[in-house]
């Protein structure tokens, strides 16, 4: 049972527009939720976080939003880079349980 | 301050064999995690370690054990290896065990079983 999906496994963004990579999660008592990046042969590398009493988060380019009612959050990268190319794990939480990742969705932005 | 270091890189076993990896965390980290990530899966939680002590467990067999040392170093131990550990095993380590307690990971060990 997949807690935490991303339906989208890649995604092909050109230089300067926004990307937007999405992540649904099926637990209603998950309560933070996180993005990590990873590039090839290195480990994921934290992003952003956002707790369930805010519906957005915002950290330079890298805008969370969260809609709880519907169980979605979505990362947001405006302007895209080509430094920005990689793949993007959403990640949940609910109390002391650990963390759920989802899939992974590979973001290659073009010039 | 140095990252976390995972080794080795790279390492083949036959199935029924047993392997030691292991992780070095960042210094004054107390938290020391370790997940298991399949081809074209995300990170899927083994274990935590936090002072040495075991502090949850995801849903993985009593053959995957794991070790934390007071000098900020841990290993994960798999016994009986399948062919299904065929895997990239991440550690990551943090100050402390909360969910808000960023994790930064090592860059992973491929295991390959044959």
């Amino acid at each position: 049972d997949q807690q935490v999906k991303q339906n989208s496994p890649s995604l092909s963004v050109q230089e300067g527009r926004i990307s937007i990579l999405n992540c649904d999660y099926t637990n209603s008592m998950f309560d933070y939720f996180l993005w990590y990046k990873k590039y090839p042969a290195e480990g994921p590398t934290f992003l952003i976080s956002i707790s369930s009493i805010k519906d957005k988060n915002e950290d330079g380019r890298f805008t969370v939003f969260l809609n709880k009612s519907a169980k979605h959050l979505s990362l947001h990268i405006v302007p895209s880079q080509p430094g920005d190319s990689a793949v993007y794990f959403c990640a949940a939480s609910g109390g002391t349980d650990k963390l759920i990742f989802g899939t992974g969705t590979r973001l290659q932005v073009f010039p | 301050e140095t990252g976390v270091t995972q080794s080795p890189t790279h390492l083949i076993k036959t199935r029924g064999q047993q392997v030691t990896l292991r992780c070095s965390s960042q210094s004054g980290h107390n938290t020391v995690s370790w997940y298991q990530q399949a081809l074209g899966q995300g990170p899927q939680f083994i274990f935590q370690y936090y002072r040495e002590e075991e502090n949850g467990r995801g849903n993985f067999p009593p053959r995957f054990s794991g070790l934390q040392f007071p000098n900020y170093s841990s290993e994960l131990n798999v016994n009986a290896l399948e062919l299904d550990d065929s895997a990239l095993y991440l550690c990551a380590s943090s100050l402390a065990w909360g969910p808000t307690d960023t994790q930064y990971f090592g860059p992973g060990t491929r295991l390959t079983v044959l």
